[in-house]
């Protein structure tokens, strides 16, 4: 089946413990991209990768890390966490990131919801 | 810069009823546009997305959207609200200058409900 998937779904935790939220893909897409949910603001990326090796910031990628080592995998990291980053976190991708084919789409992971004490 | 607004945070419709959820942009060019669904404790699902070409686009589970660039607008439609529409709605756009999806900026998303 295919799907993104993230780890955990969950998760609360307390200033500046450092945490990373994985995000996996099984439909060899070359776009995957990171965003964060707040009631009133929709979605707003955070970063986004063209493929493996290239990643590059969204509009809002203050106090985040990522990496694309490998074409499945997106992790996002927070090396110091903090209250304002309690948040609805989502993972995405899409097969290409040129312009938008007719067929292609982007696939949202189930989302993680993170506390920051 | 582009920005993305929707008319009413949360919209209630009876069963059986026209659904119209309201999304205007602003953009230099014509933008690439979308509309998703999310439904409770779920990630998004795309309904359907305008690149080029014919203007009115259909979707997803009976859903429509009319691009209409004189009103910078981007509506979506169902003639008949069925109970399991009711979802939050997000309306998106992304420049076409750019990589496809390099850039979406969402809009604050429109909560959908239907009364029986």
């Amino acid at each position: 089946e295919a799907q993104v998937t993230q780890n955990p779904r969950y998760l609360i935790t307390v200033t500046g413990k450092k945490l990373t939220v994985t995000c996996s893909q099984n439909m060899n897409h070359e776009y995957m991209s990171w965003y964060r949910q707040d009631p009133g603001l929709g979605l707003r990326q955070i970063y986004y990768s063209m493929n493996v090796e290239v990643t590059d910031k969204g509009d809002v990628p203050e106090g985040y890390k990522v990496s694309r080592k490998e074409k499945r995998n997106f992790p996002l990291i927070l090396e110091s966490p903090s209250p304002n980053q309690t948040s609805l976190y989502f993972c995405a991708s899409s097969p290409h990131h040129g312009l938008a084919e007719s067929t292609d789409t982007q696939y949202f992971g189930p989302g993680t919801r993170l506390t920051v004490l | 810069a582009q920005s993305v607004t929707q008319l009413g945070s949360h919209v209630s419709v009876s069963e059986g009823a026209l659904v119209l959820l309201r999304c205007n942009y602003s953009s230099s060019v014509p933008p690439y546009l979308f509309w998703y669904v999310q439904y409770p404790n779920q990630g998004l699902q795309l309904l359907l997305k305008y690149t080029t070409g014919a203007t009115l686009v259909k979707g997803i589970n009976g859903f429509e959207a009319e691009f209409k660039k004189s009103e910078t607008s981007f509506h979506l439609t169902k003639p008949s609200a069925h109970m399991s529409d009711a979802a939050e709605y997000f309306c998106a756009v992304s420049d076409p200058m750019k990589t496809s999806y390099d850039k979406v900026i969402f809009g604050p998303g429109t909560s959908l409900s239907v009364i029986p």
